[in-house]
């Protein structure tokens, strides 16, 4: 069983902030790490895949980077919106994708 | 196309009884995945297809057993069912690479009494 921690397990902020949060992982025999949204009563939906140390993606207000040295990742969001008000799953991927228990966010007006 | 397709979406089974999960994709994935979500534990991977005719045990195989039956199609077995066992379970597909996105079916809920 492979370690995977999200932190913070829950974060409530106002529309409008930004905030962050971490992934870290065993960082041997490692090939990808995998971020996922997933809101309640769907399907996991996947955000961004990365692969080499230093990467950074983003899609529109969502971003992230990875430490594959370290083994590490951070999600950030700039400028929430209550629409973002999801969890967010980490997942790297050795044999298989390995799901951290994901940071839970809500986003109030 | 449909993507990753389950069924049932939702099950109550007894304690005892048996039932078969079935999965389905038509994006021509190699590799096909089951996952149970529990309430603080997250995704934990039941069992995994690397590719067709091959299958591996995840974190949590105890009290399953999967068949890929062709390269589409991926079924969860539950041979004698426990209240342990209910759970939502997620089926998910990947075409092959590390950087492949993975796909999820919208899960099917059981609930054994």
């Amino acid at each position: 069983i492979l370690n995977v921690e999200q932190s913070p397990q829950s974060l409530h902020v106002q529309e409008g902030d930004s905030t962050n949060f971490t992934c870290s992982f065993p960082s041997s025999n490692f090939y990808a790490l995998h971020w996922y949204r997933w809101e309640t009563a769907k399907s996991p939906e996947a955000l961004f895949v990365m692969t080499l140390n230093g990467d950074e993606k983003k899609k529109g207000r969502i971003s992230a980077t990875l430490n594959t040295k370290e083994g590490y990742s951070y999600l950030y969001i700039k400028g929430s919106q209550p629409e973002d008000s999801a969890t967010y799953l980490c997942a790297p991927l050795y044999d298989a994708l390995n799901f951290g228990k994901g940071t839970s966010l809500l986003v109030t007006p | 196309n449909a993507g990753v397709t389950q069924t049932p979406k939702f099950q109550v089974l007894k304690t005892g009884q048996s039932m078969t999960l079935q999965c389905a994709q038509d994006m021509n994935h190699n590799s096909m995945y089951w996952y149970r979500q529990d309430p603080g534990m997250g995704l934990r991977l039941i069992y995994y297809s690397a590719s067709e005719g091959t299958t591996d045990k995840g974190e949590v195989p105890n009290g399953y057993n999967v068949s890929r039956l062709n390269k589409r199609e991926f079924s969860l077995r539950l041979e004698s069912a426990a209240p342990s066992q209910t759970s939502v379970y997620f089926c998910a597909s990947r075409y092959r690479g590390g950087t492949d996105t993975q796909y999820f079916g919208p899960g099917t809920r059981l609930t054994v009494l």
